[in-house]
């Protein structure tokens, strides 16, 4: 079963606006990641996020997380018709042996 | 510096047979990951090399091998060839044992027919 549930499971948003994506696991993890994946091609790595933190940005990205309620959000502001694609999270479980557990991942449109 | 490489880029195997998918880490990258992403199952864990040696196993079927070369390299085999197992086959790679970033590769799509 998938670790992560990610929510929506789609969103429809135009260029210039702000799309924000949730992530929700079951267990306690080393960190949480967040990647991109265009037609079904190969994952591109976006962001870490360590247990012990709580937010961190890269460009136009900003990922949040809360281990008291077992959730992340990836927000992406100013979007642009290039950021659609598919994003997943991952998570990186404690005890887990280093392999990632995807979620079911958010499939982000953004018109012109 | 280059990614990982992936190679072949398309797979079509009939069922019964052999496949063997190809993975080149990034340079100085020890640890390497191989993923499966099937339609309507996600992304699954598969197995994890370091320093060639398996390291971790998700829940696949023992015709599921793989091996790690001393260039870092690694090899993933799937024996006996059934439908289901026509997938995207991801590969990644990271630095070291220690919780890291894992980076992927383009992946192989096998379909099995």
């Amino acid at each position: 079963s998938q670790q992560g549930e990610e929510d929506p499971q789609a969103l429809s948003i135009q260029e210039g606006e702000n799309a924000t994506m949730n992530c929700s696991y079951k267990t306690s993890i080393n960190n949480l990641q967040w990647y991109r994946q265009n037609s079904g091609r190969g994952l591109v790595h976006l962001i870490l996020i360590r247990s012990n933190e709580r937010e961190k940005h890269s460009g136009r990205l900003r990922v949040t997380l809360d281990t008291s309620k077992k959730s992340s959000s990836l927000l992406i502001t100013a979007s642009r018709a290039a950021d659609t694609a598919s994003y997943f999270c991952a998570t990186d479980v404690t005890g887990g042996g280093n392999k990632l557990t995807f979620g079911t991942g958010t499939q982000l449109k953004v018109e012109l | 510096e280059a990614g990982v490489t992936q190679s072949p880029t398309h797979l079509i195997k009939t069922r019964g047979q052999q496949a063997t998918l190809r993975c080149s880490p990034i340079s100085g990258h020890t640890s390497v990951y191989w993923y499966q992403q099937a339609l309507g199952l996600g992304l699954q864990f598969l197995l994890w090399y370091d320093e060639g040696e398996e390291r971790n196993r998700g829940n696949f079927p023992p015709r599921f091998s793989g091996r790690q070369f001393p260039n870092y390299s690694s090899e993933l085999n799937v024996n006996a060839l059934e439908l289901e197992d026509s997938a995207l086959y991801l590969c990644a790679s990271s630095l070291e044992l220690a919780s890291d970033e894992q980076y992927f590769g383009p992946g192989t799509r096998l379909t099995v027919t």
